[in-house]
């Protein structure tokens, strides 16, 4: 198993840019989520989704937009970048039995923002 | 409002030596207790995790927790680090019946001397 796996690695975008980043897993859990960390603020919530076709908001969702068209992809799009989304991006996902939901995370993805 | 608190953002110990990391939380339903840990440049990796029973909960990685409801707290213990527990540490609370939506702390970072 891979785990959780995130696309790309590393990426540099020019102001009012837009990209996508990919997260994927295989082991079939129910519950997805994207979170960014910054220095001193740990990691916050940007979007979440509960099941394949659902997504809801987290904590800090402005900017951004998600889609989960299917169960192991959860996918997370700037449609313009803007300097103050500079920042790593991880995907982490869970299974939707409450006794253990441990959240897995991907390695990360480092976006700058120019 | 929830929210979880790591009072130290950078700790140095001597190899050896014992370790106490700091986390207290706000929470207004019963809290599911985590602690994560994040190497340089890589996801994090969950060390340990509480819900109920007995308050001494035993990790990976030599690392235990002690979770006191009178205080609020969930610290995170380890009797002798290795030079390899160099890292940031995370705290985190969520719900135990819900979508498994975590808030973490703003993070410990751990120096270890040789």
């Amino acid at each position: 198993n891979a785990g959780v796996t995130q696309t790309p690695k590393f990426r540099v975008l020019k102001t009012g840019q837009s990209m996508t980043l990919l997260c994927a897993q295989d082991m079939n859990h129910e519950y997805m989520y994207w979170y960014r960390q910054d220095p001193g603020m740990g990691l916050r919530l940007i979007h979440y989704s509960v099941g394949e076709g659902t997504t809801a908001k987290g904590e800090v969702p402005d900017g951004y937009n998600v889609s989960r068209l299917k169960k192991q992809n959860f996918l997370l799009g700037l449609e313009s970048a803007a300097p103050s989304q500079t920042s790593v991006y991880f995907c982490a996902s869970s299974p939707r039995d409450a006794a253990n939901n441990e959240q897995f995370f991907g390695p990360g993805t480092r976006l700058t923002v120019l | 409002a929830q929210s979880v608190t790591q009072p130290d953002i950078h700790i140095t110990v001597s190899e050896g030596a014992s370790l106490e990391l700091r986390c207290n939380y706000s929470y207004g339903a019963t809290p599911y207790l985590f602690w994560y840990v994040q190497s340089p440049g890589q996801g994090l990796q969950l060390l340990l995790k509480y819900f109920s029973g007995d308050t001494l909960v035993q990790g990976i990685k030599g690392f235990e927790a002690e979770f006191k409801r009178s205080q609020s707290s969930f610290n995170l213990r380890k009797p002798s680090v290795h030079w390899s527990d160099a890292a940031e540490y995370f705290c985190a609370v969520g719900p135990y019946n819900q979508g498994g939506k975590l808030i973490f702390g703003q993070g410990t970072e751990l120096s270890v001397k040789p």
